[in-house]
């Protein structure tokens, strides 16, 4: 079965930092490009990144350019996110997808809760 | 990169139709065909149900189908069953590594 288990949201202060994992099984990670989406409490799903098949090419949206870095490692099959400079507005369920097929994000993994706040 | 527009809301009866809109630019719905679609249920993660503009993945009804003219692109659920009731999310690429997400319409079914 293809999953993809997420983890290392926690409580951060802002200012502060965190790394995000992602375990995936049933396929094989270096074969596909990975993403980062997230939803903040009540609001809509927002893309956060996307990498290539061997961590070469990266995009990030405006809102975590500079402050986030996503990153992979294919012998662990683990995507990564990290997070610095963390704000309030960065607050919300972070999901790890996988570009099954052009453009189309699929599956998604639970996701984990990212909160930062004093 | 401005999310694109979608209705807050869109409802219909069991057995009827509705139609979701995606408006962007010529800088994302209008310069490629890689607009997609997600399916969020409360407090269960996204799924996929259009990608490329019009196809579909293993396992979804055809009921749900994917279409784009200019700079819009729509999603249309038809046979309206209960279990469609929720969140739906179109997406699109946007040009040098980056995507977009609609801003999401809570279907109802009545």
């Amino acid at each position: 079965e293809v999953q993809l288990v997420e983890s290392g949201g926690d409580l951060v202060q802002p200012g502060g930092s965190l790394r995000l994992s992602c375990a995936a099984s049933g396929f094989t990670l270096s074969n596909y490009w990975m993403h980062w989406v997230r939803r903040a409490p009540g609001k809509g799903l927002v893309w956060v990144s996307r990498i290539n098949v061997d961590g070469s090419g990266t995009g990030y949206a405006d809102s975590v350019k500079g402050r986030f870095t996503i990153s992979r490692d294919n012998a662990k099959n683990t995507l990564y996110l990290q997070m610095n400079s963390l704000r309030a507005e960065d607050t919300a369920v972070y999901y790890c997808v996988r570009e099954a097929v052009p453009g189309g994000l699929d599956p998604w993994g639970q996701g984990t809760l990212v909160t930062v706040s004093s | 990169q401005s999310a694109l527009t979608q209705p807050p809301s869109a409802s219909g009866s069991p057995g009827q139709s509705v139609t979701i809109s995606c408006t962007g630019t010529s800088s994302d719905v209008g310069g490629y065909n890689y607009v997609s679609w997600y399916q969020q249920h409360p407090g269960k993660a996204p799924k996929l149900i259009i990608y490329e503009v019009s196809k579909r993945p293993s396992g979804v009804p055809d009921r749900f189908s994917g279409s784009k003219s200019g700079h819009t692109a729509s999603l249309t659920v038809s046979g309206l069953q209960a279990e469609d009731e929720a969140d739906y999310y179109c997406k699109s690429y946007a040009g040098s590594n980056n995507f977009v997400f609609g801003t999401g319409t809570e279907v109802t079914v009545l």
